[in-house]
């Protein structure tokens, strides 16, 4: 069985760029989330997909979007990157979205923006 | 808005000896809690949960007490070991398994 795995594992990018983040969901879960942890921070829920529709939003801007595809392995995208995005992104798949569904965390991207 | 709250950023014990890692809550529309285990370069785990029907849940070396009325839970690990040292998030759900965490306690455990 599969893990999560998460694409590039670190990224350098320049502030106004823009940046995609990928991930493979765990063979069987058709649910991914996003989550952004600060430095010192608990991981914050951006979004979450299920079945290739977003099913429920955080408390970030429309420059934070994704997707989810057929095969329920999703992007993260963020558009004018700001010094604050510098974080590590990391992608969850479960088996549903029932709140007794575990998450099954990748290891996340390192994202640094100068 | 902290829904979850971790007041003790780092807790050092020896091991062989019993931590305690505590949680505090706001008002929560779902009683239901989980822990998870987080090491370095590695995305957090899973390590056990509990809802309001129990007061108690324990899984091996791992206890989670769950105090309705003090709005408080607690992560009892016993007997520590120095393969325990990570950080430890509390975690609830906002709506279904979109959950909110805590900001997470570092545990050293001393050979």
């Amino acid at each position: 069985e599969t893990g999560v795995t998460q694409s590039p594992t670190h990224l350098i990018k320049t502030r106004g760029q823009q940046v995609t983040l990928r991930c493979s969901s765990q063979s069987g879960h058709n649910t991914v989330s996003w989550y952004q942890q600060a430095l010192g921070q608990g991981p914050q829920f951006i979004f979450q997909y299920y079945r290739e529709e977003e099913n429920g939003r955080g408390n970030f801007p429309p420059r934070f979007s994704g997707l989810q595809f057929p095969n329920y392995s999703s992007e993260l995208n963020v558009n004018a990157l700001e010094l604050d995005d510098s974080a590590l992104y990391l992608c969850a798949s479960s088996s549903g979205t029932s709140y007794n569904s575990p998450l099954h965390f990748g290891n996340g991207t390192r994202l640094t923006v100068t | 808005d902290q829904q979850v709250k971790q007041n003790s950023p780092s807790l050092s014990v020896q091991e062989g000896r019993i931590s305690i890692l505590n949680c505090d809550y706001t008002n929560s529309m779902f009683d239901y809690f989980l822990w998870y285990k987080k090491y370095p370069a590695e995305g957090p785990t899973f390590l056990i949960s509990i809802s309001s029907i129990k007061d108690k849940n324990e899984d091996g070396r791992f206890t989670v007490f769950l105090n309705k009325s003090a709005k408080h839970l607690s992560l009892h690990i016993v007997p520590s070991q120095p393969g325990d040292s990570a950080v430890y998030f509390c975690a609830k759900p906002v709506t279904g398994n979109q959950f909110y965490f805590g900001t997470g306690t570092s545990l050293t455990v001393i050979p």
